[in-house]
């Protein structure tokens, strides 16, 4: 089973200040997920990646496959972009390679 | 609807107790998921269907647990003999097709409390 890491736990940051949250996983994956999960449960997927680097508005994901990490970046943070991040790796084709994995999750607070 | 929906939103349930959970998915999606998040933990897979076929059933903690997708699109999770521990919130997951690189639109989740 693939064992999916996230730091930090918890960050605080000043409102305008760069974020960045990292995650690591074990084993080989076809995509990486990174999910924003805001109080009152309700999951929104923010980018699903296999390689490389996307970038929608102020949030920048990118992957390493070869050292099976990923990071998401937020850009002049704003106290909106409070929530919890969850990464989620999918595994390579195979059996159960429709499961996702998730991370623990990293609770971002960003203050005025 | 735009999106998956999950009814009830919240649940308080006395031990004991049966519950059913309901998933909306978005129409014309393919393959459900169930995932159990407890606490300040990231969601666990439950179970996973493609059209009515429960194709993987594996993440079901107990027996207790059941679900099924009749007809190939709402999706009813049931909890038998609820205990303390099934307190968790349940999310639903739908993709538009079964292969690895669809994404998975979530539900609002259901936040069970088992008394």
């Amino acid at each position: 089973k693939n064992e999916v890491e996230q730091s930090p736990q918890n960050l605080t940051a000043q409102e305008g200040e760069f974020i960045t949250i990292n995650c690591s996983y074990s084993v080989g994956i076809s995509a990486l997920h990174w999910l924003q999960q805001h109080p009152g449960g309700g999951i929104v997927s923010l980018f699903m990646l296999s390689s490389g680097k996307k970038k929608h508005g102020r949030l920048i994901a990118t992957i390493n496959i070869q050292e099976k990490h990923s990071s998401l970046h937020i850009t002049a943070s704003h106290p909106r972009d409070s929530a919890v991040y969850i990464c989620a790796v999918r595994s390579n084709p195979g059996a159960g390679s429709y499961q996702l994995t998730f991370g623990k999750g990293t609770k971002l607070s960003v203050i005025p | 609807g735009a999106g998956v929906s999950q009814s009830p939103r919240y649940k308080v349930a006395k031990r004991g107790q049966d519950v059913a959970l309901r998933c909306d998915p978005i129409s014309g999606h393919v393959s459900l998921f169930w995932y159990q998040q407890a606490l300040g933990q990231g969601p666990e897979f439950l179970t996973y269907f493609q059209n009515e076929a429960q194709l993987d059933k594996s993440g079901l903690p107990s027996d207790r647990f059941f679900a099924e997708r009749p007809e190939g699109s709402v999706s009813t999770l049931k909890i038998q003999r609820t205990q303390q521990e099934d307190s968790a919130v349940y999310l639903c997951a739908s993709s538009l097709a079964r292969g690895t690189y669809n994404e998975q639109f979530f539900g609002p989740g259901t936040r069970l409390t088992v008394l």
